[in-house]
């Protein structure tokens, strides 16, 4: 069965400054991976994805994320983090069965101090 | 375009009382359906999937139970609500089929207190 892991729980970078959450997967196969921003009360909003192909991945928002497969990653960055920046931010795995379901990894909350 | 819609946004329920969400999908035609509950401080769990009418498939052993009576439709129900029914329950779809690469699509979701 496939897993995810965020490291970082809580996340608190400077406004202006750079970025990175960390996400671990595990899965048997070739992944299909996943960013999401998630606003307070809301709903998910996907940053990017990756299936196959060019292992950097370009998303909205300025967010971009690197599959690395010898270490199992897919890592989120963003050069310059906004205010609006602020939000949970969840990274899954997509499995190849019936259903295509996600399985989600805990979440990082970022904050941004001004 | 397509749109997802929850109804309702926000509700509060005593405990043993019945429930009823509904989750409906537009601009599209056969998506898989998804339930989500979100605990307060944790990540997603998934509750319940659908390929199809009337084709219901549970992820986790639980009080609730599922239905999709019509193609764009997803409806998450409990006979007796339990405290710990409590949280953030999302409704997603995806595009049909099996692949495993199809991005989901949230709704609001749906804030339940159980008191």
């Amino acid at each position: 069965a496939q897993s995810v892991t965020q490291p970082d729980i809580h996340i608190t970078v400077s406004e202006g400054a750079s970025l990175e959450l960390r996400c671990n997967y595990s899965y048997g196969a070739t992944p299909y991976l996943f960013w999401y921003v998630q606003s307070p009360g809301q709903g998910l909003q996907l940053l990017l994805k990756y299936f196959s192909g060019d292992t950097l991945v370009q998303g909205i928002k300025g967010f971009e994320a690197e599959f690395k497969r010898s270490q199992s990653s897919f890592n989120l960055r963003k050069p310059s983090v906004h205010w609006s920046d602020a939000a949970e931010y969840f990274c899954a795995v997509g499995a190849w069965a019936a259903g295509n379901k996600l399985t989600f990894g805990g979440g990082t909350r970022v904050l941004v101090k001004p | 375009s397509q749109t997802i819609h929850q109804w309702p946004a926000t509700l509060v329920q005593p405990v043993g009382s019945p429930l009823s969400l509904e989750c409906t999908v537009e601009g599209t035609s056969n998506p898989n359906l998804y339930w989500y509950r979100q605990a307060a401080g944790r990540g997603l769990q998934l509750l319940f999937y659908s390929v199809g009418i009337g084709q219901i498939s549970s992820e986790v052993p639980q009080n609730l139970s599922a239905s999709r009576p019509q193609d764009r439709q997803f409806i998450l129900s409990s006979k007796k609500l339990l405290l710990s029914d409590s949280g953030f329950y999302l409704c997603a779809w995806s595009g049909p089929g099996q692949g495993g690469s199809d991005e989901q699509y949230f709704g609001p979701g749906t804030r339940l207190t159980v008191t």
